[in-house]
């Protein structure tokens, strides 16, 4: 059984496209996380949801729109799409946002923007 | 702000011998937590191992351990034993009280050779 699911793992569009990304875990988490790795593999935080709820949002270009219609889902809408868009996108979920609960990763979808 | 510092592109280790990947952390917030994760180079991040700031004792999780010196304010990883399926990216990360998500390091390449 998978934990944290996401889909689809490759996704190649063209510029100005819409595509989402879709994230489900069956982990019963009430936390869930959408990061971005570039191309040289650094992690940042894009958001983070708890409960549905956004906690967490770090600067991202409005053209990314999270939705949480459950807390075992969180998907990720990306409008007009960019070059720079072009990334490996992973989603995590945790028990709890306490210091000690790790993030479980999904195995991320490669973006890549043509 | 918090901040994570993995000074080590690359390492390289024979196989069977110890390895110790280096990791510092900048924060003024008394409770906290440290993370690795492994990525190979199939994509999945993987959790290792976990130390809190108020754990008296190091980590150990197999052949992992973590060497955490509070005042020195590290956290490297030590892997005994080195296996060629530990070829892989290294991240620590650090995660704060509160509503907060784990920041990451650089990471450090790690390869296994026979």
């Amino acid at each position: 059984d998978t934990a944290v699911s996401q889909t689809p793992k490759y996704l190649v569009t063209q510029m100005g496209n819409d595509k989402s990304i879709k994230c489900e875990q069956n982990l019963g988490h009430d936390t869930m996380y959408w990061y971005k790795q570039d191309s040289k593999k650094f992690l940042k935080i894009m958001f983070s949801y708890n409960n549905k709820e956004l906690i967490i949002n770090e600067t991202v270009p409005n053209r990314f729109s999270p939705k949480s219609p459950d807390k075992a889902h969180l998907n990720l809408h990306i409008n007009s799409l960019e070059l720079g868009d072009s990334a490996v996108y992973f989603c995590a979920s945790s028990q709890e946002t306490g210091v000690n609960s790790p993030l479980h990763f999904g195995n991320g979808t490669r973006l890549t923007v043509t | 702000a918090q901040k994570i510092t993995q000074t080590q592109p690359g390492m390289f280790v024979q196989e069977k011998e110890a390895v110790t990947l280096d990791c510092t952390y900048d924060t003024s917030d008394p409770s906290y937590g440290l993370f690795w994760y492994k990525q190979p180079s199939s994509g999945e991040m993987i959790f290792l191992i976990y130390q809190g700031s108020y754990d008296q004792q190091n980590a150990t999780e197999g052949r992992y351990s973590l060497n955490f010196q509070k005042a020195r304010k590290s956290a490297n990883l030590v892997i005994s034993a080195s296996q060629l399926g530990d070829s892989a990216m290294y991240f620590c990360a650090m995660r704060l009280s509160g509503y907060s998500t784990l920041t990451f390091g650089k990471g450090t390449m790690l390869l296994v050779s026979p």
